[in-house]
């Protein structure tokens, strides 16, 4: 079985600039997560769906954040107008169960913003 | 809203050793305490969880251990190996949808 598929896995930005990064869950999962990992920090949630449907966004940052799942199935974080502040790995993660039990996780996006 | 509190933020250990890690959490509502593993450059990897209508759960050398009263939970790895080496994360669910909190992590080393 294919686990969470990430992608670029790296990006470099300078401020100012937009990125955006795509997950691939593992097939039949209905629940996707976007968590943002500072350097030497835990992952901390920012948005997730119950198929294509946004269950909570209340921690994306700012209006620069968006994230969508059109079909239930991929999803795109976006960023806009990058600051330096937003250096992070963002982690995908699906779940089978809704949310009620064990996480799979991608394995990030690595975003530096100069 | 929740808090995890992760206690060591290193550890280091010899091979064959026990190793513990512990965490704290604020929220009485959470019930699920997941334990996930991250190897370098690599996303996170569920090693175990307890829920809390349990105190304690065993899976081959992992055990973990609840305290509701005081709000703890800790990991326990025995007869460790230098494979075990990694940044070890525990986290709370106060929600039961995937809305983990977690703590900042902890380095573990095994030494030969």
């Amino acid at each position: 079985e294919a686990g969470v598929t990430q992608s670029p896995r790296y990006a470099v930005l300078q401020e100012g600039q937009a990125v955006s990064f795509w997950c691939d869950p593992i097939s039949g999962h209905d629940t996707l997560y976007w968590y943002q990992q500072p350097r030497d920090q835990g992952p901390q949630l920012l948005v997730y769906f119950r198929d294509e449907a946004v269950i909570d966004n209340s921690q994306l940052p700012s209006d620069r954040f968006s994230a969508v799942r059109p079909k239930g199935t991929n999803s795109t974080l976006k960023i806009q107008s990058a600051k330096q502040g937003d250096t992070a790995t963002y982690l995908c993660a699906s779940s089978p169960t809704g949310g009620a039990g064990q996480l799979y996780f991608g394995e990030g996006s690595k975003l530096t913003v100069l | 809203g929740e808090k995890v509190e992760q206690h060591e933020s290193t550890l280091s250990v010899r091979e064959g050793d026990s190793a513990v890690i512990n965490c704290t959490y604020t929220d009485t509502a959470s019930s699920y305490f997941p334990w996930y593993k991250q190897e370098a450059g690599k996303g996170l990897h569920f090693v175990i969880d307890i829920r809390s209508n349990v105190d304690r759960k065993q899976s081959q050398r992992l055990i973990v251990l609840l305290d509701k009263k005081a709000k703890r939970f800790s990991l326990h790895i025995t007869a460790t190996q230098p494979e075990d080496s990694a940044i070890y994360f525990c986290a709370a669910d106060n929600t039961n949808t995937g809305k983990l909190t977690f703590g900042d992590g902890t380095v573990l080393t095994v030494k030969p």
